[in-house]
């Protein structure tokens, strides 16, 4: 069966500092991966997506970026956090076309 | 502008209440797509539709999308206090690859 990790759950982290998060996906091959910030409560917004290796498309401009130098894993970076930047962060993936995502269980970053 | 409008956007019953949830779209979706998220926790996929006018039922939780596949409604019969969460409705367009575009949840709150 597949499974999605994200880590760390939780990171506090100052305004300045860099960020990496990682998401890894096992059980399958060639998913379609998904980055996603969270505002408290609300709906998701689609910050980065990828369909293969090296491949990442990003949705809005932001302070973020994202890499997948592998198959299964997807990185979300930042050279230097903003307080803006904080918010609670999901990756997700895929494998058909407009079908079910599968989450993963999400990072609360908080920049103080 | 909001591409997916959910309605309410909060909701609190009494145990054994029904409800309906709306989603709500100007712009036609090949799928639909409904979630459920707890508390830190990723949102967990509840049911995908695909065709226009097409019932889906899971338990006490009824979902249609519309004959137009722009719209989608989730009604839960004799609510439990379990049922408590964000209810987020997800649409996939032929145009956006396997992107899905959320809307901004429905927080529903179920008290004994």
């Amino acid at each position: 069966s597949q499974t999605i990790h994200q880590w760390p759950a939780t990171l506090v982290q100052p305004v300045g500092s860099p960020l990496s998060l990682e998401c890894t996906v096992e059980g399958t091959s060639n998913p379609n991966l998904y980055w996603y910030r969270q505002a408290a409560g609300r709906g998701l917004q689609l910050l980065f997506y990828s369909v293969g290796i090296g491949q990442i498309s990003s949705e809005v401009p932001q302070n973020l970026s994202a890499s997948r130098p592998q198959d299964r894993q997807f990185i979300l970076s930042s050279k230097k956090l903003l307080l803006s930047d904080s918010g609670f962060y999901l990756c997700a993936w895929s494998q058909t076309i407009g079908y079910g995502y599968t989450f993963g269980s999400g990072t609360r970053l908080t920049v103080v | 502008t909001q591409l997916l409008e959910q309605s309410p956007q909060f909701l609190s019953i009494q145990e054994g209440e029904n409800l309906t949830v709306y989603c709500n779209s100007s712009s036609v979706f090949s799928s639909l797509q409904w979630y459920r998220q707890e508390p830190g926790e990723g949102p967990v996929l509840l049911v995908t539709v695909v065709t226009g006018g097409e019932v889906k039922k899971l338990k006490r939780l009824t979902f249609q999308f519309g004959d137009a596949r722009k719209d989608s409604s989730l009604h839960i019969t004799a609510a439990q206090p379990g049922d408590t969460g964000l209810y987020l409705c997800a649409g996939a367009r032929e145009t956006s690859g396997s992107r899905l575009t959320f809307g901004e949840g429905t927080q529903l709150t179920v008290n004994p």
